[in-house]
């Protein structure tokens, strides 16, 4: 399977403790993306990479979340600290720049987080 | 930042019928619209996109229509089908390559 793949695909957690989800891009893609998706909504945006630099954040992110793409490859989103309000399935998507200023976002199946 | 706005919620049509789903949007600037499925438990998926410099776009019994002036843009599908029910998000973009996604549309479509 080529596309973006998400690890784990389900965490369980209790409140206060940390936790990091993991995102493997396809592989010719150079931006990559994450959201956060709470039942009955749409996917809520989070932050952005191009390569290595994340050139954007959402306002409405905690300092609590912190997100990485060291060698511009695969991409981790660490939330410090769990609130129940963290309950929340938790989307990456990658795009290719070849495709002009946007491009198709490849979603992952996602990583569902629940805090206890 | 952007807003969408998307109605209705939900929508229910029997097969064959269309369906018709609208959304709005704040900014101005705002210049990519693309429309995502989503089956559930699934991935979301584009289906269909229009750019600013069009007013209108078609694939098969999918169709896009954008108004810049009044900032809204719309779905058609038409010739529902089951395998169409699912829910649907538009979007639009703003800042640096992102998007902002409306609440979703969940479509069932009756046999």
């Amino acid at each position: 399977d080529t596309g973006v793949s998400q690890d784990p695909r389900h965490k369980i957690t209790k409140r206060g403790q940390n936790v990091t989800f993991r995102c493997d891009p396809i592989s010719e893609h150079n931006r990559l993306y994450w959201y956060r998706q709470t039942l009955g909504q749409g996917p809520e945006f989070l932050t952005y990479f191009q390569n290595e630099a994340q050139l954007e954040k959402s306002r409405l992110l905690s300092d609590r979340f912190s997100a990485e793409r060291p060698k511009g490859s695969f991409s981790t989103l660490e939330i410090q600290r769990t609130e129940q309000g963290d309950s929340a399935m938790y989307l990456c998507a990658s795009s290719s720049e070849s495709g002009g200023a946007w491009g198709e976002l490849f979603f992952g199946e996602g990583s569902r987080l629940t805090v206890l | 930042g952007e807003n969408v706005e998307q109605h209705p919620s939900t929508l229910s049509v029997q097969e064959g019928d269309s369906a018709v789903i609208k959304c709005t949007y704040s900014d101005s600037a705002s210049n990519y619209f693309p429309w995502y499925k989503q089956e559930l438990g699934k991935r979301p998926q584009l289906i269909i996109d229009i750019r600013s410099n069009v007013g209108e776009k078609k694939d098969q019994r999918i169709a896009v229509t954008l108004n810049k002036t009044a900032k809204h843009f719309s779905l058609h599908i038409t010739e529902t089908q089951p395998e169409d029910s699912a829910v649907y998000f538009c979007a639009a973009d703003w800042g640096y390559s992102t998007l902002t996604f409306g609440k979703g549309t969940m479509l069932l479509v009756s046999p």
